[in-house]
Order: C-alpha cells, then structure tokens, then sequence
C-alpha cells in the first residue's frame, strides 16, 4: 500500500460528458502528480500541484482541469468526454522540500468512455 | 527532448532464469533514475539510483546506474511467477519536476 488513495477506482461515462477523479497524497507529502496511462502511449504527466499551486503542466488537454485544496487532495476533471480519454489516470505524490525522493503512486482510476 | 528508452520491450524466461533490463536515458539535469514495478494496478516503486556504480539490492532484484554512459539495468535473479509484471524505468530532474518515462518492458516468466 503506497499511502495514496484514489477514487472511484472504476468510472464508465459517455462521450461528452465530465468526470471528476480525486486523489489523497501520502501523510506529509505536499506534491501532487496525475498521469494518464493508455495501452498505447504509456505514462505521461499531465499536471503537477505542490501546496496548493500549480508547478508543472504536461501534456494535459485543455478540457482537462486539476486543482489541489488546502488539505493537500487533489482533484482531476475531464470534460466533454471523448472516446480516446479512455485510460488509467494515476495519481503520484512525493515528499518534495528539495529531497530527493522517489513519487509514490495509487492504484488508481480506470476510466471508460462508451 | 529527454527521453528514455527500455529495452527489450518484452520478454518471456522460465522459472529460474536470470534477466538483465535495460534503461537509457538522454535528459538534461539528470537528478535520479528510477525503478518501478507494474503489475495490475499502481506502479510500485523499487529503486531510486543517483549515484554512478553504487549497486542496490533488493532480495533477488539488483540495479545500476551509469552516468558516463547514461544507462541502468535491472537484474533480476532466480526469477519467480510472480515477477511478471511490467518494469518501468523513469528520471527525474531537480526541483520535484515530473518524471519521465520509458514505455515500460514487459516480463513474463512462466513455470
């Protein structure tokens, strides 16, 4: 058990719709990573949040929306849904505070567009 | 633009036998690499390697860092069932950017 929650761990929606994915980082950590996983292209990063903020944007649509709240969860929308947003969508955190230390990750989301 | 390469992309062995993957890496501001495990669900983390020839191990898991030529592998020994699993190596740049990943080597071992 990494220590980072994810919910739900199964979401089945239709195209055009929003979904919203939420994460729990690991006790102290500050840092929270989401990352997309299809069959095809493998991880990548879409958006990072340290303490509340935004520090890093990756390949993440702009129908794709994160933000982190006070006591550090995070949450991931997806709207207007489309067919090719089926994927893993993980959640990471690290203890960040300039140390090096590994990004722990959830089980997390499995989403399907029909 | 960094990347990371793994290799091979997949591979089958029988129970016992020893596996060598590999992970190079072009990246500006090398900080770290790092291992990860992969099996049905969350990537579990393994090893974290910054330093060049300093080998870590883990039970029958071992890996190494070289930094002159850019490369890692992961040994992995006397391998068991329950090894299967997809391996992925990423890098990770100074400040908690995000990590990049390789696209992963699948290992199945079978009985």
């Amino acid at each position: 058990d990494s220590g980072v929650t994810q919910t739900p761990k199964h979401l089945i929606t239709a195209t055009g719709q929003r979904v919203t994915l939420r994460c729990s980082p690991r006790s102290g950590d500050l840092s929270v990573y989401w990352y997309q996983q299809s069959l095809d292209q493998g991880l990548q990063f879409l958006i990072q949040y340290y303490n509340g903020e935004e520090r890093a944007k990756g390949n993440i649509l702009e129908r794709f929306s994160a933000q982190q709240f006070p006591d550090l969860h995070s949450e991931l929308n997806l709207s207007s849904l489309e067919l090719g947003d089926s994927a893993l969508y993980f959640c990471a955190s690290s203890a960040d505070r300039g140390l090096n230390q590994p990004q722990h990750f959830g089980d997390g989301t499995r989403l399907s567009i029909l | 633009e960094d990347k990371v390469v793994q290799s091979p992309l997949s591979l089958v062995v029988h129970e016992g036998d020893t596996v060598t993957l590999n992970c190079s890496y072009e990246v500006t501001n090398f900080r770290s690499l790092l291992w990860y495990k992969q099996e049905k669900k969350a990537p579990t983390f393994l090893f974290m390697l910054t330093s060049s020839g300093i080998e870590k191990k883990s039970g029958r898991l071992s890996s190494i860092l070289d930094k002159k030529e850019l490369f890692s592998i992961l040994n992995i020994t006397a391998t068991q069932t329950g090894d299967s699993a997809v391996y992925l190596c990423a890098v990770s740049f100074p400040g908690n950017t995000p990590l990049v990943f390789g696209k992963g080597t699948r290992l199945s071992v079978i009985a």
